[in-house]
């Protein structure tokens, strides 16, 4: 069964450092890889995905991961951040191929920005 | 855009109450999800349906249930609450296969006392 871990719990940045938020996987096969945000009061929003192909995938608001099947891991980069990233970050696994499968999430990490 | 809307915002119940979750979605989304949020835990899913009058149990399906008696609704009954139960419950929708995004509802955070 494929699960998801996110080793930080919490982080705190400095607006304009840089971010990168761990995610680790586990999957026999190449999953399906997400990064979802959940901002204070509001619902989830997908930030960006991964299925196959070039391993750096550009989502919204700037940010960006890579999937190295090596390490199994799917980390979220960000060059600058923003003070209203902070959030509620959570990656997410799916496997399979067919409208019957489930999206697995991991236990998030929650972002502090310092002004 | 898609709306995914959950019946209430904030629920107080008292143990051993049945209790009812609904979610309304207005895009005829194939495949409907209830997750339960606690911290620390992430989102963990109960209950999906990829069609109605179809379900599958998720990771923590005990001591819940589902409806999905018309294709926009996916209710989750809990058949007597326990205190346990307290949590955020998110509903969440999805037009077809895994490509596709989750659009999630705002949320119900239920109490059980």
């Amino acid at each position: 069964a494929q699960s998801v871990t996110q080793p930080d719990i919490h982080i705190t940045v400095s607006e304009g450092a840089s971010l990168e938020l761990r995610c680790n996987y586990s999957y026999g096969a190449t999953p399906y890889l997400f990064w979802y945000v959940q901002s204070p009061g509001q619902g989830l929003q997908l930030l960006l995905k991964y299925f196959s192909g070039d391993t750096l995938v550009q989502g919204i608001k700037g940010f960006e991961a890579e999937f190295k099947r090596s390490q199994s891991s799917f980390n979220l980069r960000k060059p600058s951040v923003h003070w209203s990233d902070a959030a509620e970050y959570f990656c997410a696994v799916g496997a399979g191929r067919t409208s019957y499968d489930k999206v697995i999430f991991g236990p998030g990490t929650s972002l502090s920005v310092i002004p | 855009d898609v709306k995914v809307t959950q019946s209430s915002r904030y629920l107080v119940k008292r143990t051993g109450e049945k209790v009812f979750l609904e979610c309304v979605q207005d895009m005829d989304h194939e495949n409907m999800f209830w997750y339960r949020q606690d911290p620390g835990l992430g989102l963990r899913l109960i209950y999906f349906s990829y069609d109605v009058k179809m379900k599958e149990k998720g990771d923590i399906p005990e001591g819940y249930s589902v409806s999905r008696e018309k294709k926009e609704r996916f209710s989750l009954i809990l058949e007597s609450a326990s205190t346990n139960q307290t949590s955020m419950y998110l509903c969440a929708s999805r037009p077809g296969t895994l490509r596709e995004k989750l659009f999630f509802g705002s949320g119900t955070q239920l109490s059980v006392l």
